[in-house]
């Protein structure tokens, strides 16, 4: 199985600060990712598809980049909504596997 | 639009049944599949298997030898059924449709299955 790693497991930051989530494949799957928020209680909701194609109706703060290992997603500008735990997903190899989740909360 | 139902309660050993309603459109349309994926208390997301209205199926192999998933297109619904369960298996099971992307890009409520004696 592809193993995922993102980093950091927990950040902090004041509203309207740039925050980056890095995560990272265990083998290359070229642009084969995705991002999650889940906010507390409620199910994931997909923010973005191919390592940086936004979901309709997602914030444009939202951003994904990346390629092969090494992808990240961007908040241009954090707002209170945003507080929640982020996931990436890989669908380059079956089975498909989850990160471990980056939880960003306001400072 | 998609919505989890099934015991909360399951004894060890015994067998997890859950179906998911598909409310808004139909689970017969193409490019989509139905998926179960789960979360145990406070850690992260697992993918369980999907099936295309088909019939045809995909199991994550860690999980495969006690996974049945089925389909009901006549009722617009599809179930997981997981064997031998055991208090490792007690999680958030989410139902969610997989689109063309591979992404899970509608997502039940979740319902909690809890795995005690």
């Amino acid at each position: 199985d592809i193993q995922m790693t993102q980093s950091p497991s927990s950040l902090s930051a004041s509203v309207g600060d740039r925050v980056t989530i890095t995560c990272r494949a265990s083998q290359s799957i070229s642009r084969s990712l995705h991002w999650y928020q889940q906010k507390p209680g409620k199910a994931p909701k997909h923010l973005i598809y191919a390592a940086s194609s936004l979901q309709s109706g997602v914030p444009s703060r939202f951003s994904g980049s990346g390629s092969g290992t090494e992808f990240t997603l961007t908040i241009s500008s954090l707002e209170p909504e945003d507080v929640a735990v982020y996931y990436c997903q890989q669908y380059g190899t079956s089975p498909f596997t989850f990160g471990p989740g980056t939880r960003v909360d306001i400072k | 639009q998609l919505q989890e139902s099934g015991p909360g309660l399951v004894k060890p050993s015994q067998t997890l049944s859950l179906t998911c309603a598909v409310s808004s459109g139909s689970i017969s349309s193409s490019g989509y599949s139905w998926s179960w994926i789960r979360q145990p208390p406070g850690k992260g997301l697992e993918w369980i298997a999907y099936i295309y209205y088909s019939g045809d199926t995909y199991y994550n192999p860690s999980l495969k030898s006690r996974i049945t998933i089925s389909i009901d297109t006549s009722n617009n619904q599809f179930s997981l059924k997981l064997s031998s369960v055991t208090a490792a298996d007690t999680a958030v099971y989410f139902c969610a449709r997989r689109n063309v992307y591979n992404a899970f890009d509608i997502w039940g409520q979740g319902t909690m299955v809890t795995v005690s004696s």
